[in-house]
C-alpha cells in the first residue's frame, strides 16, 4: 500500500540558511499534518491542512510557514535556520472527513543545522 | 511538552512475556485515544486506537485499556517478540479543541530480550 512520501530524507544547513521540506500524502488522504521530534523527544505538532487550507497551528515558529497545493502535497519552509531547528520533521496524512480519522506517518526528514 | 531529554522510560521484557505500556493523558475532554510504535529514524507507526466511548479494544496480540476515571491508557502486547522492540508513544485528540492534531504522551522505551 502506498505510504505517506517525504523528500528529502536528509538535509544539512547552515545557521540562518532556509530549507523546505516535502510531504506528498497516501493518495485520495485530503489532511496533512507536519510535527517536530527533537533527540528523545515526543513529537510536536506544527501545523495542520485540510482540503488545501490551513486548519489548526501549533507550536510552529514564526519563522516557519506552509502550505498545500491543489494536488494536496504540503511544503514546510523553513528560514533563518537556528542550532535548535535540528530535529526529525514527520508529516502524517488522514483519510477525508478533515481529520477525523487516523492519522499515517512518513518516514521523516531529519534536519540538521550547522 | 515537558522534555525528558534522552532519557525515556523503559521496559525491559522476556521474549514471550507480555508487555504492558502505561500512558497518563492530560485532557478529560478528549475524543480519540491512538498508540504508535517508533522504531529508530522511523516515523510513528500506527497500532491500535480506541474511542473515548469505549474502554477496552483488541486486536492481534495487542489491547489498549481506556480509563477515563483516572485519564489512564495502556498498551498491553501479548507473547512479545524481538520486532516489538521500539519506542511506544500514545496520543490523544480532542476534536472540540483542535482539528485533529495529536498530542503525544512520553515515549516508553521497549527492549525484548531474546
Amino acid at each position: 500500500a502506498a505510504g505517506v512520501i517525504q523528500s528529502p530524507r536528509h538535509l544539512i544547513k547552515e545557521k540562518r540558511e532556509t530549507a523546505t521540506l516535502k510531504c506528498y500524502p497516501i493518495p485520495r488522504h485530503d489532511t496533512v499534518y507536519w510535527y517536530q521530534q527533537g533527540p528523545g523527544q515526543d513529537p510536536q505538532f506544527l501545523i495542520s491542512f485540510y482540503e488545501k487550507m490551513q486548519s489548526d497551528k501549533g507550536s510552529i515558529p514564526d519563522r516557519f510557514s506552509a502550505q498545500q497545493f491543489s494536488d494536496y502535497h504540503s511544503e514546510l519552509n523553513m528560514s533563518s535556520l537556528e542550532l535548535g531547528d535540528s530535529a526529525l520533521y514527520f508529516c502524517a496524512s488522514s483519510l477525508p472527513g478533515g481529520g477525523t480519522d487516523t492519522q499515517y506517518f512518513g518516514p521523516g526528514t531529519r534536519l540538521t543545522v550547522l | 511538552g515537558e522534555s525528558v531529554g534522552l532519557h525515556l522510560p523503559t521496559l525491559s521484557v522476556q521474549e514471550g512475556d507480555n508487555s504492558i505500556i502505561n500512558c497518563a493523558y492530560s485532557n478529560s475532554a478528549s475524543d480519540y485515544f491512538i498508540w504508535y510504535k517508533q522504531e529508530s529514524g522511523k516515523g510513528p507507526q500506527f497500532i491500535i486506537d480506541i474511542r473515548s466511548n469505549m474502554d477496552k479494544r483488541q486486536g492481534q496480540r495487542v489491547t489498549v485499556l481506556l480509563n477515563k476515571t483516572v485519564k489512564h491508557l495502556s498498551l498491553q502486547i501479548a507473547a512479545t517478540q524481538p520486532g516489538d522492540s521500539a519506542v511506544y508513544f500514545c496520543a490523544e485528540i480532542d476534536y472540540g479543541g483542535s482539528q485533529g492534531n495529536l498530542i503525544f504522551g512520553k515515549g516508553t522505551k521497549l527492549s525484548v530480550k531474546p
